[in-house]
C-alpha cells in the first residue's frame, strides 16, 4: 500500500521569502513521487515528478524538489515566493510499470503574503 | 491538443435528481479517472478505466453512482438519485499507460451542488 502525509494543511509566507512544503510518503515499492498544483477554480496541473532518475527535480515557475529514500521524503521548495504562487499543492505517490492509480496527499494551502 | 473537457461546469441541483456528469479525454490517453475532491476527504480516486473498460471502481461511494465509458473519446458519471453528501468538485482525468510515469492530465472539473 502506498500512502502520502503532508505536513500542514496551511503555509503563509511572505513574497520573496523561501517555500518550503513537505511531504512524507509511503511506499512498499520504489515509488514515483509528484507534486500537482491548483490554482482557484481549476484542476490540477503537474508541477514536477520523479520518476527513480536524479533525486533532485526541477519543476515549472522555479520550484524543485528532493526525493530522500532515508526520509521517505519529497519536500517542494523554491528560493523565493511571488504572488502568483498562492494557490493550493498536492504531493501524490504512484508506482512504476504503467499508469496506475495515483494517491494523492490532503493538499497544502500556500497563501503570499506582500 | 485541447485538454481533457468536462461538463458542466457547475451544475445545482436538488435532492433526489439524476446528474450527469461528462468527460472527454486527451485524444491518444488510454487510461480516464474519475476523482471527487471535498474540503473533509481531500481528493479521492472514484473509478478508472482502461481502454473503455472500469479497471477500478472500488472508491465509487455505494450504488447511486454509476460511470460509464461507451468509446474512447468520452465518459459520463452518473449520480442517481442525488443527496446533498455528494456536493463536491468532480474531476475527470486522462493518462497515456505505454511508458507513463503516473503523470495524469485532469480537467477543470464540474462543481455539484446538491440542494
Amino acid at each position: 500500500a502506498q500512502s502520502v502525509t503532508q505536513l500542514g494543511s496551511h503555509v503563509s509566507v511572505s513574497e520573496g521569502a523561501l517555500v518550503l512544503l513537505r511531504c512524507n510518503y509511503s511506499s512498499s515499492v520504489p515509488p514515483y513521487l509528484f507534486w500537482y498544483v491548483q490554482y482557484p477554480n481549476q484542476g490540477l496541473q503537474l508541477l514536477l515528478k520523479y520518476t527513480s532518475a536524479a533525486t533532485l527535480v526541477k519543476g515549472i515557475n522555479g520550484f524543485e524538489a528532493e526525493f530522500k529514500k532515508s526520509e521517505t521524503s519529497f519536500h517542494l521548495t523554491k528560493p523565493s515566493a511571488h504572488m502568483s504562487d498562492a494557490a493550493e499543492y498536492f504531493c501524490a505517490v504512484g508506482r512504476p510499470g504503467g499508469a496506475q492509480k495515483l494517491v494523492f496527499g490532503q493538499g497544502t494551502r500556500l497563501t503570499i503574503n506582500p | 491538443d485541447a485538454g481533457v473537457i468536462q461538463s458542466p461546469r457547475h451544475e445545482v441541483t436538488e435532492m433526489g435528481q439524476e446528474v450527469t456528469l461528462r468527460c472527454k479525454p486527451i485524444s491518444g490517453h488510454d487510461y480516464l479517472f474519475w476523482y471527487r475532491q471535498t474540503m473533509m476527504r481531500g481528493l479521492e480516486l472514484l473509478i478508472y478505466f482502461n481502454n473503455n473498460v472500469p479497471i477500478d471502481d472500488s472508491g465509487m461511494p455505494e450504488d447511486r453512482f454509476s460511470a460509464k465509458m461507451p468509446n474512447a473519446s468520452f465518459s459520463t458519471l452518473k449520480i442517481q438519485p442525488s443527496e446533498p453528501r455528494d456536493s463536491a468538485v468532480y474531476f475527470c482525468a486522462s493518462t497515456q499507460g505505454v511508458a507513463n510515469t503516473g503523470e495524469l492530465f485532469f480537467g477543470e472539473g464540474s462543481r455539484l451542488t446538491v440542494l
